[in-house]
């Protein structure tokens, strides 16, 4: 069974960069089978597609997709030896506090079938 | 980016009714699109996929359909366990896009 566990600061200041690792467990990131992603959701509000990365075999760095308006902010990145990939987004304000979900994106229909149980970030002095 | 709108926001049902929810794209994008069903305090899950495939595990009684720009979502007996949001998402973009949600309340 696949499970994705999201781990990270509850807690972020505005301004600063929000750090969050998605540990995989069931699934091989490093198999080239799947990309793995992040989706967020704003406390009351819908869920916004952040990015999603495929490990390619020596860095994440040419398999990645990122929503347009964030992609200036957006890194996510693989650690195969651990198992997870993680997400950084920088100079963050109060519009990004929300639940991150982290997820497996299914390449061959771009669709997310295992998910995260999400963790709250909140941006705030 | 790629707009998907879904109807109506939110809908009353009681249990063993018919549900459907729309949901419309602002351009065509074939047959790749998705259901997820959100419980609330938990991460959303994958119904459907490609517009009609039930991902494994989900009942029969939900089913998906439409390509182009217009899709459903049925629901042909709601249970209890189904009062959820439900969210489409497209897959032709690179760039994902979800819909607004359809919350589904008892009657």
């Amino acid at each position: 069974q696949v499970q994705l566990q999201e781990s990270g600061p509850g807690l972020v200041k505005p301004s600063e960069t929000l750090s969050l690792t998605c540990t995989v467990s069931g699934d091989s990131i490093s198999s080239n089978r799947h990309y793995w992603g992040w989706i967020r959701q704003p406390p009351r509000k819908g869920l916004e597609w952040i990015g999603s990365g495929y490990y390619s075999g020596s860095d994440y760095s040419g398999g990645t997709h990122y929503n347009p308006s964030l992609k200036s902010r957006v890194t996510i990145s693989v650690d195969t030896s651990k198992n997870h990939f993680s997400l950084k987004l920088t100079s963050v304000t109060a519009a990004d506090t929300a639940v991150y979900y982290c997820a497996r994106h299914v390449g061959s229909g771009d669709y997310f079938d295992y998910w995260g149980q999400g963790t709250l970030v909140t941006v705030s002095s | 980016d790629i707009q998907m709108t879904q109807s109506p926001s939110s809908l009353s049902a009681s249990v063993g009714d018919r549900v459907t929810i729309t949901c419309r794209a602002s351009q065509s994008i074939r047959g790749q699109l998705n259901w997820y069903q959100q419980i609330p305090g938990k991460a959303p899950k994958l119904l459907i996929y490609a517009a009609s495939d039930l991902q494994s595990g989900v009942p029969s009684r939900f089913s998906g359909s439409g390509s182009g720009t217009d899709f459903t979502l049925t629901i042909s007996s709601l249970q209890p366990e189904d009062f959820a949001t439900y969210y489409c998402q497209q897959s032709y973009s690179v760039s994902l896009t979800f819909g607004g949600g359809t919350k589904v309340e008892i009657k």
